[in-house]
C-alpha cells in the first residue's frame, strides 16, 4: 500500500495565498485521481476538489488543485485567503486495488 | 439530492462488535454509479477508511482492519451496515458514512457522522 504525506499545519494571512501539499510514498500520483477535503470543527467533511483539479458547484474558484508528477505529488492552493477558510484539508487518493488513502490532514490557520 | 444518516450505538464494550447502518435517501443505493463506504476519525486525529461495498455486495475492505470488518448492503431498506468485531478502545472515533464513485475514487456527499465509544 502506500501513503499521503501532507504538511501537519499551515498560516498564512487573509488575503493571502496558500498551497498545501500531499506527497504519494509509491506509484505514480498521476495514476489515480486526488481529492481534497475540507473538515471545519465538528462537522464532517465535504469536497473541495474532486479529480485532481475539479471543484464542485459552490466551492469558490479560489480553490485549484494540481498534481506534479515530478515530486509525485498533489496541491491543494486556496488565493485571497478569509478568515473562513480555517479548517482541516484532507487529500485522498487510492490504487489499482482499490484501496483507498487518505493523507494525514493539515491544519490551515488564517491570521 | 442524496443524504445518508449513520445510526447505531454510541458506547459499546471492549471486545464485543459495533455495530452501525448507513440510511440513504434521495436515491438508490442499486445505482450503478456509486459504492458506499465508510470512514472513521478518532478524536483528534485524521481519517481512515474502513471499507466500501457496491450494491451487489461486491466489498473493499482496508487491509489493516480487513480481519475485524464486514460491510453488507439491504437494498430492501436502502441501507448498508458495518460490523467491527473484537473492538478496543482505538477503535472509538466518529464513524461517517459517504457515496464513493470507484472509478475516481471520490466520497461525496458524507453523512454527519456517529461518535462510537468503546469502553466498560
Amino acid at each position: 500500500n502506500f501513503m499521503l504525506t501532507q504538511p501537519h499545519s499551515v498560516s498564512e494571512s487573509p488575503g493571502k495565498t496558500v498551497t498545501i501539499s500531499c506527497t504519494r510514498s509509491s506509484g505514480s500520483i498521476a495514476s489515480n485521481y486526488v481529492q481534497w477535503y475540507q473538515q471545519r470543527p465538528g462537522s464532517a467533511p465535504t469536497t473541495v476538489i474532486y479529480e485532481d483539479n475539479q471543484r464542485p458547484s459552490g466551492v469558490p474558484d479560489r480553490f485549484s488543485g494540481s498534481i506534479d508528477s515530478s515530486s509525485n505529488s498533489a496541491s491543494l492552493t486556496i488565493s485571497g485567503l478569509k478568515t473562513e477558510d480555517e479548517a482541516d484539508y484532507y487529500c485522498q487518493s487510492y490504487d489499482s486495488s482499490n484501496d483507498v488513502v487518505f493523507g494525514g490532514g493539515t491544519k490551515l490557520t488564517v491570521l | 439530492q442524496l443524504q445518508l444518516q449513520e445510526s447505531g450505538p454510541g458506547l459499546v464494550k471492549p471486545s464485543e462488535t459495533l455495530s452501525l447502518t448507513c440510511t440513504v435517501s434521495g436515491g438508490s443505493i442499486s445505482s450503478s454509479s456509486y459504492y458506499w463506504g465508510w470512514i472513521r476519525q478518532p478524536p483528534g486525529k485524521g481519517l481512515e477508511w474502513i471499507g466500501s461495498i457496491y450494491y451487489s455486495g461486491s466489498t473493499y475492505y482496508n487491509p489493516s482492519l480487513k480481519s475485524r470488518v464486514t460491510i453488507s448492503v439491504d437494498t430492501s431498506k436502502n441501507q448498508f451496515s458495518l460490523k467491527l468485531s473484537s473492538v478496543t478502545a482505538a477503535d472509538t472515533a466518529v464513524y461517517y458514512c459517504a457515496s464513493w464513485e470507484l472509478l475516481t475514487g471520490w466520497f461525496d456527499p458524507w453523512g454527519q457522522g456517529t461518535l462510537v465509544t468503546v469502553s466498560s
